[in-house]
């Protein structure tokens, strides 16, 4: 099965900081690959899928980039609303894995 | 305004079976493939099953594959996971969620709030 990998799995960063989180899959993806914010106590939101299609209404500060088997989210100024873990799935075929999440805190 | 309303959790012995259902409201349901999502608590996502517009094509993870089962109801809008021989590791939160295709592996763009299951003796 398609493992898919996310580093770091926690980090810390100042108000205002560039973030980048990293999801490599074991097998290539294409660009079937999206990412979930899941704030403390509440529900996962799609934030951006294909790789990096932004969802409607989700802030600027985020895109998403990558092919084949590395895809990365960016936060390009962190703001203390964007504390949440974040998933990465893939959804070419099945199994449609999860990331293992990175949980983002704020400095 | 699409909702997802998840319910069927309760605490169940260890070998017990539980039928999970989730009421959609706000949009043409047999337009949408549907899914099942869980969570463990305090840890990260796990696909759990896949069922396109109709019914007649499903998938699921390896960890459950075997012991459970999924359906839908169109005329009730209704989404359900028959889950049997459970095991303590099926404890999680289990989510309903909604694709973006009738048919094909998309991504999840709306997510109930979840119903917690307990396997326990």
């Amino acid at each position: 099965d398609i493992q898919m990998t996310q580093s770091p799995s926690s980090l810390s960063a100042s108000v205002g900081d560039r973030v980048t989180i990293t999801c490599r899959a074991s097998q290539v993806t294409k660009n079937f690959l999206a990412w979930y914010q899941q704030k403390p106590g509440e529900v996962p939101k799609l934030l951006i899928y294909d790789t990096s299609t932004l969802r409607s209404g989700v802030p600027s500060r985020f895109s998403g980039s990558g092919s084949g088997t590395d895809f990365t989210l960016t936060i390009s100024s962190l703001q203390p609303e964007d504390v949440a873990t974040y998933y990465c799935q893939k959804y070419n075929s099945v199994p449609l894995t999860f990331g293992g999440g990175t949980k983002v805190e704020i400095k | 305004e699409v909702q997802l309303v998840e319910s069927g959790g309760v605490v169940v012995q260890p070998g017990g079976s539980l039928r999970l259902t989730c009421a959609a409201s706000g949009f043409t349901f047999d337009d949408y493939a549907m899914y099942w999502v869980r969570q463990t608590p305090g840890k990260g996502l796990e696909w759990v099953s896949f069922i396109t517009w109709d019914g007649g094509i499903t998938h699921f993870g390896d960890s459950v594959k075997g012991r459970f089962t999924t359906s839908r109801d169109n005329g009730k809008s209704s989404l359900y996971l028959q889950m049997n021989n459970l095991r303590d590791e099926d404890t999680a939160l289990y989510y309903c969620a909604r694709g973006t295709s009738a048919h094909a592996f998309t991504y999840c763009d709306c997510w109930g709030q979840g119903t917690l299951v307990t396997v326990s003796s």
